[in-house]
């Protein structure tokens, strides 16, 4: 089964900042990335995915991320945070076994400080 | 509107009693799951069903039961087996391009 880490489960980035999450999978084969919001008390929305082609990601509310293969990480970044940024962040990745099964990190909580 | 229903938004469950949670997606998706969230551990993956008639247990099946009669129905019962239910359970959906669809969550407490 896939492994997805997620460090830091609370992130505080200053309002106007760069937004930088991390997440690194175990996958041995190339696999498709998403990168989940969820606002309180709601369900997960899509920022972004990965399947294949180029490897920067552009997604919504100007977030975006890099597939590298080598360092088999799909790391999320924002140049400049803002206040609505403030939510729990998930990675995921498809499964090997093509199960259209997802493997989902642990989440950051993102704290964004006025 | 396209989209994954689910009900109800809060629910309250006595010790010992058994309860369905519900969910319901217009999006012709063949592939729906079932996941608990807990604070700081992420979802994990209680059934999966791929077709109708078929399911799947996931990494945290046990004290719950699904059925899926019906391509646009995954509904989950939370029995009494379940020792700590109290989570927020989230209903999701897939078709072709892997991508996972999410309704909008249900908290359940135990009283």
């Amino acid at each position: 089964a896939q492994s997805v880490t997620q460090l830091g489960s609370h992130v505080s980035v200053s309002e106007g900042a760069l937004v930088l999450l991390r997440c690194n999978y175990s996958s041995s084969v190339p696999p498709y990335l998403f990168w989940y919001v969820q606002y309180p008390n709601q369900g997960l929305q899509l920022l972004l995915k990965y399947t294949t082609g180029a490897t920067l990601v552009k997604g919504i509310n100007g977030f975006e991320a890099e597939f590298k293969k080598s360092e088999t990480s799909f790391h999320l970044t924002k140049p400049s945070a803002h206040m609505s940024d403030a939510a729990e962040y998930f990675c995921a990745v498809s499964e090997e076994d093509g199960n259209n099964r997802l493997a989902f990190g642990k989440g950051n909580q993102v704290v964004v400080i006025p | 509107d396209g989209g994954i229903t689910q009900s109800p938004k809060y629910l309250f469950r006595k010790e010992g009693q058994n309860v369905t949670l519900s969910c319901e997606q217009n999006l012709n998706h063949d592939a729906m799951y079932w996941y608990r969230q807990d604070p700081g551990q992420g979802l994990r993956l209680i059934y999966y069903s791929q077709i109708v008639n078929d399911f799947q247990k996931g990494d945290i099946a046990e004290g719950y039961s699904v059925s899926r009669e019906k391509k646009e129905s995954f509904p989950l019962t939370v029995t009494s087996a379940q020792k700590n239910p109290t989570a927020f359970y989230l209903c999701a959906s897939s078709g072709m391009a892997q991508e996972q669809f999410f309704g909008p969550g249900t908290r359940l407490t135990v009283l």
